[in-house]
C-alpha cells in the first residue's frame, strides 16, 4: 500500500519563477492538504482540497493556488517566485473533509529559491 | 499571536532521563490536539493523541488541560532512537481538519 507520493523531490527556481508540485494520496484518501515549513519552523497550512475545490485556506497569498484532480490527487502552483518561498512543502491526505482520522505525509518537495 | 506556541529547544538529555515538553494554544474553540514527530528532513509522523484524560503509549504520556489550553508530552527512559524534533499541533474547530503546528522542540538524547 503506498503513502503520500510527492514530486519532485528537489527543486531550484529563481525569483520570478513559477513552480508545480505535485501530490498522490494514500490509498483511500480523499482528502489533500497542503504545508509549507521553513528552516527551523513548525508546517504552516496553506490549503486544502477535496471534491476537486478548495475548502480552506490558511493565510498564503493568491500566489499559491491548487488543483486537485478525480483520482485525488492534487498540484500546488506558486507564480512569481520569491526568496521567501524557500521552504519543504509537504502534502498531507486523509479520508473526508472533517475527518478526525490521522493525516498521513509525503515526504515534501525542498525548494530553493535563488 | 501564533497558534500554538511551543520552547523551540534544543533539549539535551542522556540516555534513560525523563524529559517533559509543554506547549500552549490560543484558540479556545480548538478540537484536537496531537504531537507529532518529525525526524531530521523527513516528514512529520504522528506520534499520538492527545485527550483531555491522559493517554500513554509506552514510554509516552501526553496530557491535555483545556481549561489552561496546555498540552504536555512526557517521555520517560529516553533513547537515543526519540531524537527528533516533537511538534505540538492542533485543529481549529469542529468540521475542519486542517492542523495548526507549534515551531517544534528539538530533543537529543546523549549517550
Amino acid at each position: 500500500d503506498a503513502g503520500v507520493t510527492q514530486s519532485p523531490t528537489h527543486l531550484i527556481k529563481t525569483r520570478g519563477q513559477q513552480v508545480t508540485l505535485r501530490c498522490s494520496p494514500k490509498s483511500g484518501h480523499d482528502t489533500v492538504s497542503w504545508y509549507q515549513q521553513a528552516l527551523g519552523q513548525g508546517p504552516q497550512f496553506i490549503f486544502q482540497y477535496y471534491e476537486e475545490e478548495e475548502r480552506q485556506r490558511g493565510n498564503f497569498p493568491d500566489r499559491f493556488s491548487g488543483h486537485q484532480f478525480p483520482n485525488y490527487s492534487s498540484e500546488l502552483n506558486v507564480n512569481a517566485l520569491l526568496l521567501g518561498d524557500s521552504a519543504l512543502y509537504l502534502c498531507a491526505s486523509s479520508f473526508g473533509l472533517a475527518g478526525v482520522g490521522e493525516q498521513f505525509f509525503g515526504p515534501g518537495t525542498r525548494l530553493t529559491v535563488l | 499571536r501564533k497558534e500554538v506556541e511551543q520552547d523551540p529547544g534544543p533539549f539535551n538529555v542522556p540516555e534513560g532521563a525523563t524529559v517533559a515538553f509543554n506547549c500552549t494554544y490560543s484558540n479556545s474553540a480548538s478540537q484536537s490536539f496531537f504531537w507529532y514527530r518529525q525526524d531530521c528532513r523527513k516528514e512529520p509522523k504522528l506520534l499520538m493523541s492527545v485527550y483531555s484524560s491522559g493517554n500513554e503509549d509506552g514510554r509516552f504520556t501526553a496530557q491535555l488541560n483545556r481549561a489552561s489550553q496546555y498540552i504536555s508530552l512526557l517521555i520517560r527512559d529516553s533513547k537515543l532512537s526519540d531524537s527528533a524534533t516533537y511538534l505540538c499541533v492542533v485543529t481549529p474547530q469542529t468540521g475542519a481538519n486542517n492542523l495548526f503546528f507549534g515551531t517544534g522542540t528539538r530533543l537529543t538524547v546523549i549517550p
